[in-house]
């Protein structure tokens, strides 16, 4: 079955940037969704078919997608973006999630 | 604007059923060509994908739960289920509902979640 793997943590500093990477064998070749989670709230989609952007979500939060490898970047990190953060991936006919990453802001 | 509401049993028996209906309002289940899922979060760990079914029906499964997973869809009251066989403390969480969104550029698939249910916590205890 396929695999979407995510580092556990990340760290960053207010107002800055923000990456969290989500690797799976050929993931360049599909398309990738990230959401967001904070503690005690459903997943908000974030972004979307690598991309975009759902209406409402802040500009800067953005998607990038190649090779082995799909990075969400959060611009100008602020302390509300603290959160859990899914990929997730569409692979035979199933839905895969990554792990999760803990973006802390400190 | 479109919502969905989780509903059920807060506990069930181990070996037991665990049945759940998501409520759709704000739109027909039936409209465009949406799928809607259900998606499981054990207590501190990350999602699982449960299941998936259309508005006429058509289901596919997280191959790691197939055998125990049955999705319906009552579209006259824009409503979706989930019942879930044989359960046991492993099958403790949160579970949500969500329309699931789906694209076609070539020959590559995107499918995304959005929006989801609040989550309905679900324990497996005698």
């Amino acid at each position: 079955s396929y695999e979407l793997t995510q580092p556990p943590s990340v760290s960053v500093s207010p107002g800055q940037t923000a990456s969290i990477t989500c690797s799976g064998d050929k993931l360049g070749d599909k398309y990738v969704c990230w959401y967001q989670q904070k503690p005690g709230q459903s997943p908000v989609l974030v972004i979307y078919q690598d991309t975009k952007r759902p209406s409402g979500i802040p500009e800067r939060f953005s998607g990038s997608n190649s090779g082995n490898t799909a990075t969400l970047t959060i611009s100008g990190t602020q302390a509300m973006d603290e959160a859990d953060y899914y990929c997730q991936a569409w692979d035979s006919s199933t839905e895969v999630f990554g792990g999760g990453t803990k973006l802390t802001v400190l | 604007q479109l919502q969905l509401q989780e509903s059920g049993p807060g506990l069930v028996k181990p070996s037991e059923t665990l049945s759940l209906t998501c409520t759709v309002s704000g739109d027909s289940i039936s409209s465009n060509s949406y799928y809607w899922g259900w998606i499981r979060q054990p207590p501190g760990k990350g999602l699982q994908w449960i299941g998936s079914i259309s508005s006429s029906g058509s289901t596919y499964y997280n191959p790691s739960l197939k055998s125990r997973v049955t999705i319906l869809v009552d579209t006259s009251k824009n409503q979706f289920s989930l019942k879930l066989s044989s359960v046991t403390a492993a099958d403790t969480a949160v579970y949500y509902c969500a329309r699931t969104s789906s694209t076609i550029v070539g020959a590559t698939t995107a499918h995304w979640f959005d929006p989801w249910g609040q989550g309905t916590l679900v324990t497996v205890s005698s």
